[in-house]
C-alpha cells in the first residue's frame, strides 16, 4: 500500500510539554510539507523540505521544528514556545518541490493535538 | 502575497443539481491551481490540478477551469449526489516570487441533500 501515514490520529499535550508528530511516506517522493488547519480555515505552512537534511519555514514555523534525516520521514515537534497548538495538522508530500506545473501534493490522514 | 479566496463558504442543494465553486486568487503568477475534497477529520485528497498553461480539466462529473488572466478558477460538479457533501479547497501554487509554496483557500462546504 503506497501512501502517507502520520501518527498518532488524536494527541494530548499538557501545557508547557515538547510533542512530535510522526509522518512517513513510501511514494519515494522528495519533498515533504507540514500545514495546519484550524476550524473552518484553510491550511497555512509550517515547514517544507525539498530534499533530505534541508528544510525550509513557511509562514507560520514559530514554535515548531523539525527534521529530514530520511527521504521517507518528516517528524514535527511541537514546542512549548507555540502559544496556541491546538489545531488539525497535516502532512504532505510531493514528487519535486521545484518549480513545475505538474507536482501533486498528496496528503496523509492528519494528527489532532489539543493541549489540556 | 498571495491570497486565495472562495465564495460561498457554505452551499446546500438538492440531489441531481448542477452546482458550481468558485475560487479567486490575487497573484496571477502561478504554476498551477488544485482542487481538494476533505471529509470531516480527514486528510484532503486531490481530485483536479490545472497547470498555468491548461485553461480545464475533467474527471468524471467534475470540470475545472482556470483563468489566469482574472484569477478566478471554477469546479463544477454535475449531477450532484449525497456522496459529493464534504468542504471542497482549492490551492494555488506560487511562481518563484512565492518560492513555490501552496496557498489555500478556506474552502466551501457542500451538502448535497436526498
Amino acid at each position: 500500500d503506497g501512501g502517507i501515514t502520520q501518527s498518532p490520529k488524536y494527541l494530548f499535550r499538557k501545557e508547557g510539554q515538547n510533542v512530535t508528530l510522526s509522518c512517513e511516506q513510501n511514494l519515494n517522493h522528495d519533498a515533504m510539507y507540514w500545514y495546519r488547519q484550524d476550524p473552518g480555515q484553510g491550511l497555512r505552512l509550517i515547514y517544507y523540505s525539498q530534499i533530505v537534511n534541508d528544510f525550509q519555514k513557511g509562514d507560520i514555523a514559530e514554535g515548531y521544528s523539525v527534521s529530514r534525516e530520511k527521504k521517507e520521514s518528516f517528524p514535527l515537534t511541537v514546542t512549548s514556545a507555540q502559544k496556541n497548538p491546538t489545531a488539525f495538522y497535516l502532512c504532505a508530500s510531493s514528487i519535486d518541490h521545484k518549480a513545475s506545473g505538474t507536482d501533486t501534493q498528496y496528503f496523509g490522514p492528519g494528527t489532532r493535538l489539543t493541549v489540556l | 502575497k498571495q491570497e486565495v479566496t472562495q465564495i460561498p463558504a457554505a452551499l446546500s442543494v438538492p440531489e441531481g443539481e448542477n452546482l458550481v465553486l468558485n475560487c479567486s486568487f490575487t497573484d496571477s503568477a502561478i504554476y498551477n491551481l488544485q482542487w481538494f475534497r476533505q471529509d470531516p477529520g480527514k486528510g484532503l485528497t486531490s481530485l483536479l490540478l490545472i497547470q498555468s498553461s491548461q485553461r480545464e480539466q475533467t474527471s468524471g462529473r467534475l470540470n475545472a477551469s482556470l483563468d489566469k488572466s482574472s484569477g478566478r478558477s471554477t469546479l463544477y460538479i454535475a449531477a450532484s449526489q449525497p456522496g459529493d457533501s464534504a468542504t471542497y479547497l482549492c490551492a494555488v501554487k506560487g511562481s518563484v516570487t512565492n518560492a513555490g509554496k501552496s496557498t489555500f483557500g478556506d474552502g466551501t462546504t457542500l451538502t448535497v441533500k436526498p
